[in-house]
């Protein structure tokens, strides 16, 4: 069974730094594009980041650009989100998700760990 | 940016069938997904690449696309589907970018 769990989320002020984690099993971790998927309170779903495999080519939406980092640990089948330089409108549900074979959407997620940033 | 355009909320009564639409630029060329979410809980993959459904999603659920809609249908419609539903794609004119809907939250009557 695949399961992604989130964790490192919490309440920070405004510039403040947080990092997120999402730890994964039930599948050969190093085999599967990872990304980073964000949802503020009563809002839709927004694509933030994304990893391929080895973590030789990573992405960002344009407004996490400079101030949030992706990594992963394929040896510790997890995956990694430095938030920078964070700001209000940073406040979401942070969930962790499986690229699908083809890369291109997401065919399993994490629970999702709240990011609250407030002074 | 590519956009992807979602109605708010559709209505439908147990038992029928409901039709969610997702408009997008030529989005019959692109591979459209679809994901539920209920209250509080993580989005689910329910079609991808059009019209294929993940292992253990019902056959009530069909996705298709033509022109400039791509359109999830709910056949047979139960309490249980009551949700958010998203359409996504994957677009590369300005840079990797995987993009999502609005959402249309479904209300069962």
């Amino acid at each position: 069974e695949v399961r992604l769990v989130e964790s490192g989320g919490g309440l920070v002020q405004p510039g403040g730094s947080l990092r997120l984690s999402c730890s994964a099993s039930g599948f050969t971790f190093s085999d599967y594009a990872m990304d980073w998927v964000r949802q503020a309170p009563g809002k839709g779903l927004e694509w933030v980041s994304s990893i391929t495999r080895s973590g030789t080519y990573i992405y960002y939406t344009d407004s996490v650009k400079g101030r949030f980092t992706i990594s992963r640990d394929n040896a510790e089948n997890s995956l990694y989100l430095q938030l920078d330089s964070l700001r209000a409108d940073d406040t979401a549900v942070y969930y962790c998700a499986r690229g699908g074979p083809k890369e291109y959407y997401f065919d399993y997620w994490g629970q999702g760990v709240l990011v609250t940033v407030s002074p | 940016s590519y956009v992807l355009t979602q109605a708010p909320s559709v209505s439908v009564a147990p038992g029928k069938t409901a039709s969610i639409t997702c408009g997008g630029n030529n989005i019959g060329g692109k591979s459209v997904q679809w994901y539920q979410q209920r209250p509080g809980q993580a989005p689910v993959l329910v079609v991808y690449d059009d019209i294929a459904r993940p292992s253990g999603i019902p056959d009530r659920f069909s996705g298709s696309t033509s022109g400039h809609t791509a359109t999830l249908t709910i056949s047979r419609v139960e309490a249980g589907d009551e949700a958010d539903y998203y359409c996504q794609v994957w677009d590369n004119s300005g840079g990797p970018n995987w993009v999502f809907g609005g959402g249309t939250k479904l209300t069962v009557l």
